[in-house]
């Protein structure tokens, strides 16, 4: 059974850092392109960051480039998001999701880690 | 960046009723489309990929369409574990963008 598990959100002042984490389990991690998505409260979902299988290739939302480091331990079945110069406007539900198939698509969401950048 | 528009934000139906979501892009994603539902306090749940191709397990009333900048999320009869919240969402190019998301609600 695959599982995404998250953790590492709390509560943390604007120009703080904090650093996500996500174990996997149930599946070949390597194989497999990863994802954060987040979900502010009573809002909408928003793309964060993409990782590949190895690790190699990287992308991000402009809203978090510079300031976000998405990475990976395939050895230890885990994706990370380092969140730098935290921001209110980043209090969010952050969601490890793996993308599946020729299109794409996001098939498997973890149940979310929340994280209040609040003074 | 590619902008996904869905329509409505939402509505309200009975069970029993069809109910479709519309889905625009604001240039051509061919078929690299998906739909997500998700419920309160629930994580989203993939239903459709690749525009018309059911996710496994998920039941048959539900069916995908279009091409191009023009996609529909169809429940051709209305159940009372449908009523949720839907995205689009594009996988064609980088930032993977999600529709505002719609609300169906139980009239």
């Amino acid at each position: 059974e695959v599982q995404l598990v998250e953790s590492g959100g709390g509560l943390v002042q604007p120009g703080g850092s904090l650093r996500l984490s996500c174990a996997a389990s149930g599946f070949t991690f390597s194989s497999y392109e990863m994802n954060w998505v987040r979900q502010a409260p009573g809002k909408g979902l928003e793309w964060v960051s993409y990782i590949s299988g190895s690790g190699t290739l990287v992308y991000y939302a402009d809203s978090v480039k510079g300031r976000f480091t998405i990475s990976r331990d395939n050895a230890k079945n885990s994706l990370f998001l380092q969140m730098d110069s935290l921001r209110a406007e980043d209090t969010a539900l952050y969601y490890c999701v793996r993308e599946w198939g020729s299109y794409d698509s996001f098939d498997y969401w973890g149940q979310g880690t929340l994280v209040t950048v609040s003074s | 960046d590619i902008q996904m528009t869905q329509s409505p934000s939402s509505l309200s139906a009975s069970v029993g009723d069809r109910v479709t979501i519309t889905c625009r892009a604001s240039q051509t994603i061919l078929t690299y489309l998906s739909w997500y539902q998700q419920k309160p306090g629930k994580t989203p749940k993939l239903l459709i990929y690749a525009a018309s191709s059911l996710q496994s397990g998920v039941p048959s009333r539900i069916s995908g369409s279009g091409s191009g900048t023009d996609f529909t999320l169809t429940i051709s009869s209305l159940q009372p574990e449908d009523f949720a919240t839907y995205y689009c969402q594009q996988s064609f190019s980088t930032p993977r963008t999600f529709g505002q998301g719609t609300k169906v609600e139980i009239k």
